[in-house]
């Protein structure tokens, strides 16, 4: 069975600097799908960014970015230029061949001013 | 277009009664799901459907849980005697189709709190 897991449950990082989360996963499937999804106060989880397995290339979505390593089996999240706005709850999910997602336990991020 | 919307938001019951807990997902997805969040079990999976059948029920917890979904479109999520261990947040996500094989994107709805006295 597939596994998601974040060792960190809060971080925090000043306005305007960089904080990574970090995510590691395990399973015996080649083709499949990793994710982060933020969920603010609001309980809205929003798609940040996604990545598909087959791609080496890292994905990038304005001031995040990924760093998937396959073999390792490690997805982390970079934002940069972090704002208030980006205070939330961090979920990284693994989708594959069974459609459902399977989440990590999640990292409470805190932007101080 | 509009994302996904559930109703209610938030749904106070008391032990025992049953509750509906309804989903509309963004116009011409093919997949829905249902996942449960809670403080004790993070968030977990419940169930599937692609179109109107539901693939995958290994996410639900008991027989007092049962989903259906009509017309492709709208889903509707029943717990029957609600016990206190079922208040959670119930969220409710589509994407554009679910075929076996592969993960679409999935998009969430604002999720339902339901509290059980």
């Amino acid at each position: 069975a597939q596994t998601v897991t974040q060792s960190q449950p809060e971080m925090s990082v000043q306005e305007a600097e960089t904080v990574t989360l970090s995510c590691t996963y395990d399973t015996s499937e080649s083709d499949y799908y990793l994710f982060w999804y933020k969920q603010p106060p609001s309980r809205q989880m929003i798609l940040v960014i996604r990545q598909e397995a087959y791609k080496q290339q890292n994905a990038t979505e304005n001031r995040f970015s990924v760093n998937f390593q396959k073999a390792a089996k490690s997805f982390s999240l970079k934002i940069s230029d972090s704002q208030l706005g980006d205070a939330a709850m961090y979920f990284c999910a693994y989708g594959g061949a069974t459609n459902k997602l399977i989440f990590g336990t999640g990292t409470l991020l805190a932007v101080q001013p | 277009g509009a994302g996904v919307s559930q109703s209610p938001s938030n749904k106070v019951t008391e032990k025992g009664k049953d509750v509906e807990l309804r989903c509309d997902p963004i116009s011409g997805h093919t997949a829905l799901y249902w996942y449960r969040q809670s403080l004790g079990q993070g968030l977990e999976f419940l169930i599937y459907f692609q179109g109107n059948s539901a693939p995958d029920k290994s996410g639900l917890p008991s027989d007092r849980f049962s989903a259906e979904r009509t017309g492709g479109s709208v889903s509707t999520l029943t717990i029957q005697r609600t016990q206190q261990e079922d208040s959670a947040v119930y969220l409710c996500a589509s994407s554009l189709d679910g075929l076996a094989g592969r993960t679409d994107t999935q998009y969430f709805g604002p999720g339902t709190r339901l509290t059980v006295l």
